[in-house]
């Protein structure tokens, strides 16, 4: 089976300033990794997904994300924030033999204060 | 294209009354999951559903929740006699192939609330 940690529950940080949300997973297989973001009394949206090949990721919005096989980590980051990031972030790992389901992180609630 | 579409957004249930719980996935996708989200926590699974078929159902409590997906219409999540710890929000999603690599399209949510 497989699990996501997120070591932050809430990042708070100034607009225009860089930020990094930590995502750690357990597996004894291959993953496919995932960051959805929710806003507020929203569903959740792909953010961006790393499912093989370069390890750097990018979304149109300016995240990118690194998959870090040795240390098992999949940190989602922005060097620069707007306050239209404010949002809760959910990493989410799944394997080919995991029956599509998602397993999800706690959660990092990103906070961009003016 | 429509997204994945869920009603109703809100549902106040009484303590042993039964919840229905409505999700039409994104035209062309025949692959649905539900999701629960308790309060400050992240999503946890609970049923992968294929029309007229469960895939898996390991993330369903045992007693009185089901799933159905039929061959015409929406999925349905039912709970039963329903209790304050069913007080989350159920989320929806689907996908096109049913492959691990799919991405997962969510709907906005059902928020439930038991009295």
């Amino acid at each position: 089976a497989q699990s996501v940690t997120q070591l932050d529950s809430q990042v708070p940080v100034f607009e225009e300033a860089p930020v990094e949300l930590r995502c750690n997973y357990s597996s004894s297989v291959s993953v496919y990794l995932f960051w959805y973001v929710q806003y507020p009394n929203q569903g959740l949206q792909l953010l961006l997904k790393y499912l093989s090949g370069s390890t750097l990721v990018e979304s149109i919005n300016g995240f990118e994300a690194e998959f870090n096989k040795s240390q098992t980590s999949f940190h989602l980051r922005k060097p620069s924030v707007h306050i239209s990031d404010t949002a809760e972030y959910f990493c989410a790992v799944t394997t080919n033999n995991a029956g599509n389901m998602l397993t999800f992180g706690g959660g990092t609630r990103l906070m961009v204060k003016p | 294209n429509a997204g994945v579409m869920q009603n109703p957004r809100h549902l106040v249930r009484r303590r042993g009354q039964e919840a229905r719980l409505r999700c039409s996935p994104m035209k062309g996708h025949s692959h649905v999951y539900w999701y629960r989200q308790l309060p400050e926590e992240g999503l946890k699974f609970m049923v992968y559903l294929q029309k007229e078929n469960i895939i898996d159902e390991s993330g369903m409590p045992k007693e009185r929740f089901s799933a159905e997906f039929p061959k015409e219409g929406p999925s349905i999540l039912r709970i039963q006699q329903v209790v304050r710890g069913d007080s989350a929000a159920y989320f929806c999603a689907s996908s096109p192939l049913g492959a691990a690599t799919d991405t997962q399209y969510f709907g906005p949510g059902t928020r439930l609330t038991v009295l």
